[in-house]
């Protein structure tokens, strides 16, 4: 399917695991995003990419960590999950600086 | 990171015109302002964004003031699909978008 996507939509982890949140898009957009959105907020900026091989931190980096070896994919990975990084992540990409950022349907992520 | 302000909430009745504030007073030159809407358990939407000059689009219009430290989204003619958490970002260098708490319209019929 032509777009972003987002995988798993829900995830329910426990505290310490490990986890990866994928993110994919189709239109070959040089950038892509992390954001997550606790209950009620806004969102909050974790990592952004510029390109395949180049990913930048953004307001929230602590404990996640992104790769980003194809244009398509950006995972996210918690190392060492906990409770505070219960959230919605919301993955996004753009075809260039100063933009518009398409998102992804996100994805709910419960650290127990 | 560049701040706006924005009312908590506002009311709408259906088949108004909406006009949604937002304040920027620190505004550098090179900032764009955005505007993304998220309607409830989906991810944001992106409606407008401009530099300078005020912008039409076919969702919104967008005016910016002459000293660029406020702007104003315009909805025209607001539908209750319109019922939005509404947005309003500075997109700083290296595309940075920083979203605020947003205004949650309320669409009357």
């Amino acid at each position: 399917d032509a777009g972003i996507t987002q995988s798993p939509r829900y995830k329910i982890t426990e505290t310490g695991r490990q986890v990866t949140l994928m993110c994919h898009q189709t239109w070959s957009h040089s950038y892509m995003f992390w954001y997550r959105q606790d209950l009620g907020h806004g969102l909050r900026l974790i990592y952004y990419s510029a390109a395949a091989d180049i990913t930048d931190k953004g307001e929230v980096p602590d404990g996640y960590v992104v790769s980003r070896s194809k244009t398509e994919n950006f995972p996210l990975t918690l190392e060492s999950a906990t409770r505070s990084q219960t959230s919605v992540y919301f993955c996004a990409s753009s075809e260039s600086a100063y933009n518009e950022q398409f998102f992804g349907p996100g994805t709910r992520l419960t650290v127990l | 990171d560049a701040k706006t302000t924005q009312p908590n909430s506002m009311e709408s009745n259906e088949e108004e015109p909406v006009h949604l504030p937002c304040n920027h007073s620190t505004i550098s030159g090179t900032d764009y302002i955005h505007w993304y809407r998220q309607l409830p358990s989906q991810g944001p939407e992106y409606v407008i964004h401009g530099l300078t000059s005020n912008v039409n689009n076919r969702m919104a219009s967008l005016a910016i003031a002459e000293d660029r430290k406020s702007s104003t989204l315009i909805l025209h003619r607001a539908t209750l699909r319109d019922a939005a958490v509404y947005y309003c970002i500075l997109e700083t260098s290296g595309s940075r978008l920083t979203f605020g708490e947003g205004t949650q319209l309320t669409v009357n019929p």
